[in-house]
């Protein structure tokens, strides 16, 4: 079965330094993964995704996240954190058995950018 | 162009009532897709309809619950006789269709349930 794990939490960083948020998954097949943000009492907003090609991929706001086969990791990664990108980080597989494509989702990092 | 769009935000019902809640799609998008997200925890796929479709249910209770996207209009998740174990933030997600599986999708705001 497919599956991702989020495997913190929180993550605490200071306005300015780098950040990374962690992911793994365990797919049968190719993955097709995702990352996507949620701001408080909103809905999840894209950030990037990884279907194919170049291990690192960018995304919006300053993200990217590097696919790392050996390691089934998907980290989302921003050289420079920013206070306003607190917020609730969710990592996401495609399951596409069968031919759907639902996405799985990991429980969540909740992202604290302190000034 | 307008994103998914979900209607109410906000629905409070009281134990036993019908809570019915709506998404439309986003435009040029055939495939339609609901999440529930209990407090605190991430979102747990519900269903994937296409046009007049179910095409995967695996993720909804087999009680109470339905879902249905018809030909024209909004995409309508049905909860009968709520408990209050169904209060959750409820996301519907829309993409094009096609090769699916390549893009990503869309959420709305959600809706988010209430029972009292």
């Amino acid at each position: 079965a497919q599956s991702v794990a989020q495997p913190e939490d929180q993550v605490n960083v200071a306005e300015g330094n780098p950040l990374t948020v962690k992911c793994t998954y365990s797919v049968s097949g190719n993955p097709y993964l995702f990352w996507y943000v949620q701001y408080p009492n909103r809905g999840l907003q894209f950030l990037l995704k990884y279907i194919t090609g170049d291990n690192l991929v960018k995304g919006s706001y300053g993200f990217e996240a590097e696919f790392n086969k050996s390691q089934t990791s998907f980290h989302l990664k921003k050289p420079s954190a920013l206070v306003s990108d607190s917020a609730l980080y969710f990592c996401a597989v495609r399951d596409v058995t069968g031919g759907y494509n639902k996405l799985i989702f990991g429980a969540g990092t909740r992202l604290a950018v302190h000034p | 162009n307008a994103g998914v769009m979900q209607n109410p935000r906000h629905l409070v019902r009281r134990r036993g009532q019908e809570a019915r809640l709506r998404c439309s799609p986003m435009k040029g998008h055939s495939h339609v897709y609901w999440y529930r997200q209990l407090p605190e925890e991430g979102l747990k796929f519900m269903v994937y309809l296409q046009k007049e479709n179910i095409i995967d249910e695996s993720g909804m209770p087999k009680e109470r619950f339905s879902a249905e996207f018809p030909k024209e209009g909004p995409s309508i998740l049905r909860i009968q006789q709520v408990v209050r174990g169904d209060s959750a933030a409820y996301f519907c997600a829309s993409s094009p269709a096609g090769t699916a599986f390549l893009y990503e999708q869309y959420f709305g705001p959600g809706t988010r349930l209430t029972v009292t």
